[in-house]
């Protein structure tokens, strides 16, 4: 079964304790990506992997960062967490060529305190 | 600034009755749309894609209808059904595929009444 996993999917941590969220998928996809949503924004993309090792920016990658050792795994790593980084968060992947279809993990809903 | 744009935060409609979903978008650039639907505690799920080379596209209950001078989509859903009730979310690609993901509006939550 094709699938997305996203691990924790909830989590509750305090200002400045590093985590790591991590992604994983088994449809040997060549792009990843990090999308947080937050009322009234929508998705918003933090930071995408073309493939391995080949990673850049999106609209909000401010206090994060990611990286791409194998194909599977997508880490999203928030080395000094603050409260402004509370959200849902979402791993999504898609095959390579033009147009394909991203498809979502189930998300991971953070709390800095 | 907003390149995709869901005016409507939420849309309230009768069971059996016609759903349409607006979205508008800003940037030229853009020749894929796609629609995705979200539940509570769920990741989005892809429901229906347009090309901008097509003016609609159909898939059972769903349509999307693109009007490219206007740079308006819109997703039909007939008849609704309560199992319809979800946050929409209209999503776009920049021309070439987008390597660096989709461009989200920020979505449309709709109600089916019974």
């Amino acid at each position: 079964e094709a699938q997305v996993t996203q691990n924790p999917r909830y989590l509750i941590t305090v200002t400045g304790k590093k985590l790591t969220v991590t992604c994983s998928q088994n449809m040997n996809h060549e792009y990843m990506s990090w999308y947080r949503q937050d009322p009234g924004l929508g998705l918003r993309q933090i930071y995408y992997s073309m493939n391995v090792e080949v990673t850049d920016k999106g609209d909000v990658p401010e206090g994060y960062k990611v990286s791409r050792k194998e194909k599977r795994n997508f880490p999203l790593i928030l080395e000094s967490p603050s409260p402004n980084q509370t959200s849902l968060y979402f791993c999504a992947t898609r095959a390579g060529g033009l147009y394909n279809e991203q498809f979502f993990g189930p998300g991971t809903r953070l709390t800095v305190l | 600034d907003q390149q995709v744009k869901q005016n409507s935060p939420s849309l309230s409609v009768q069971e059996g009755r016609i759903s349409i979903l607006n979205c508008d978008y800003t940037n030229s650039m853009f020749d894929y749309f796609l629609w995705y639907k979200k539940y509570p505690a769920e990741g989005p799920t892809f429901l229906i894609s347009i090309s901008s080379i097509k003016d609609k596209n159909e898939d059972g209950r769903f349509t999307v209808f693109l009007n490219k001078s206007a740079k308006h989509l819109s997703l039909h859903i007939v008849p609704s059904q309560p199992g319809d009730s979800a946050v929409y979310f209209c999503a776009a690609l920049l021309s070439g595929g987008g390597a660096d993901g989709l461009t989200f509006g920020k979505g449309t939550h709709l109600i089916i009444q019974p």
